[in-house]
């Protein structure tokens, strides 16, 4: 079975500093790993994905991941932090042949004016 | 509009009193899937559907059931609710077998069970 760690339920940043939100996989195959945002009384929305192929993903609203295989890693990333991105945030894993999703406990991201 | 539409949002009842949520996407999705979610334990996965009539378990199915009768339908159904199974609540689909495909979340239902 696969499982997700996400390090620090709660971070905040000032308003345009760097945002850095922490996950970790376990997975004997190759994984497949999601991250999500959930914001206030709304269900969650894809950020980013990796699959396959290029280890740096772009997603929206200007985040990004690196899927770092020797460390089990899928940190999320964006260099100038915005009020509108409070929100809860999720790393989710599931493996190519794989039905079964399994998410991390959530980071909740404020952002300091 | 494509989406995820759960129903109810919100409900209060009583220990013992069956009920259903029901859940329904319009994008022809083959995969379904529920999910609970609670404070600091995250999302954790109910049951889901590969398309109709196959279901399957996920983490956490004791004390739910689902059925996938119409592939635009998925239904959760607690038989006989008890307050651990006060929690929030989520729907989502996904297109095709492949599951790098991304999911698809309603708004979520929020369930008390007194």
């Amino acid at each position: 079975a696969q499982s997700v760690t996400q390090l620090g339920s709660h971070v905040s940043v000032s308003e345009g500093a760097l945002v850095l939100l922490r996950c970790n996989y376990s997975s004997s195959v190759p994984p497949y790993l999601f991250w999500y945002v959930q914001y206030p009384n709304q269900g969650l929305q894809l950020l980013l994905k990796y699959t396959t192929g290029a280890t740096l993903v772009k997603g929206i609203n200007g985040f990004e991941a690196e899927f770092k295989k020797s460390e089990t890693s899928f940190h999320l990333t964006k260099p100038s932090a915005h009020m509108s991105d409070a929100a809860e945030y999720f790393c989710a894993v599931t493996i190519n042949t794989g039905n079964q999703f399994y998410f991390g406990t959530g980071t909740s991201l404020t952002v300091i004016p | 509009e494509a989406q995820v539409t759960q129903n109810p949002r919100y409900l209060i009842t009583v220990t013992g009193k069956k009920l259903t949520v029901t859940c329904s996407q319009n994008m022809n999705h083959e995969y379904m899937s529920w999910y609970r979610q609670d404070p600091g334990l995250g999302l954790r996965q109910i049951y889901y559907s590969m398309n109709v009539e196959v279901t399957d378990k996920g983490d956490v199915p004791e004390g739910y059931k689902v059925s996938r009768k119409e592939k635009r339908n998925f239904p959760l159904i607690l038989e006989s609710p008890s307050p651990n199974q006060t929690s929030l609540y989520f729907c989502a689909s996904r297109r095709g077998q492949n599951s790098n495909q991304p999911q698809h979340f309603g708004d979520g239902t929020r369930l008390s069970i007194l």
